[in-house]
């Protein structure tokens, strides 16, 4: 089955940087691929997604990059503000409804 | 926007004991999910339900676990007997059926089995 990994566990970044969180799945035939923010004590919010038939994807502050042949997928957060500070979610799952499979998720901390 | 609902946020329960931990999917949703989370780690997958049926569960929907949603009410996970190592936040969510749609999550129930 599908296994997601999410490298950055924790990511620190000053208020007004910009933070890039980063994901790798195993499943060719994934082809959604959103995001969720967890904010403390909360249930998740979905922030931004993107399909598998485009590599690029801007939401405001938010860009997804999609690379499918690394099967490679990014959050960046522009121009951080302290309220971005959450726990971040990236999930992917097949087109039919199975259920996203979830990385382990990045405490982003922004400083002000 | 849309919202699922899950009743109680907060259950205490003796070990043994049977508890059954609710969800008021979105309206018209056609798939269900229940997932655990230990210590705002990571959202492990328990099971996937459509049309009546269990579709896709794994390792962690053990036996004692189980799933339905009698007549379009509260999409219910059941636990019988629980176990310490149930005590976990346990989310519920729900998608209309179309692809590559959002998933829509509730705010979980927390399940502490003392």
């Amino acid at each position: 089955g599908e296994k997601v990994e999410q490298h950055e566990s924790t990511l620190s970044v000053r208020e007004g940087d910009s933070a890039v969180i980063n994901c790798t799945y195993t499943d060719t035939a994934s082809s959604y691929f959103p995001w969720y923010k967890q904010e403390a004590g909360k249930g998740l919010h979905f922030v931004i997604d993107i399909r598998s038939n485009v590599d690029r994807k801007q939401s405001q502050r938010l860009i997804v990059l999609l690379d499918k042949k690394a099967k490679r997928f990014s959050l960046h957060i522009t121009a951080t503000q302290p309220e971005d500070s959450a726990i971040y979610f990236c999930a992917a799952l097949r087109n039919n409804n199975n259920a996203p499979r979830f990385g382990a998720g990045t405490k982003l901390t922004v400083k002000p | 926007g849309p919202k699922v609902l899950q009743i109680p946020s907060h259950q205490i329960i003796d070990m043994g004991q049977m508890v059954t931990l609710n969800c008021d999917p979105v309206s018209n949703h056609l798939y269900f999910y229940w997932y655990k989370q230990i210590l705002g780690q990571q959202m492990e997958f328990l099971v996937n339900f459509y049309n009546g049926k269990v579709m896709e569960k794994s390792k962690l929907f053990k036996d004692q676990f189980s799933v339905e949603r009698p007549d379009g009410s509260y999409f219910t996970l059941k636990i019988q007997p629980t176990a310490l190592e149930d005590s976990a936040v346990y989310f519920c969510a729900s998608s209309p059926g179309t692809s590559n749609t959002e998933v829509f999550f509730g705010k979980g129930t927390r399940l502490t089995v003392v």
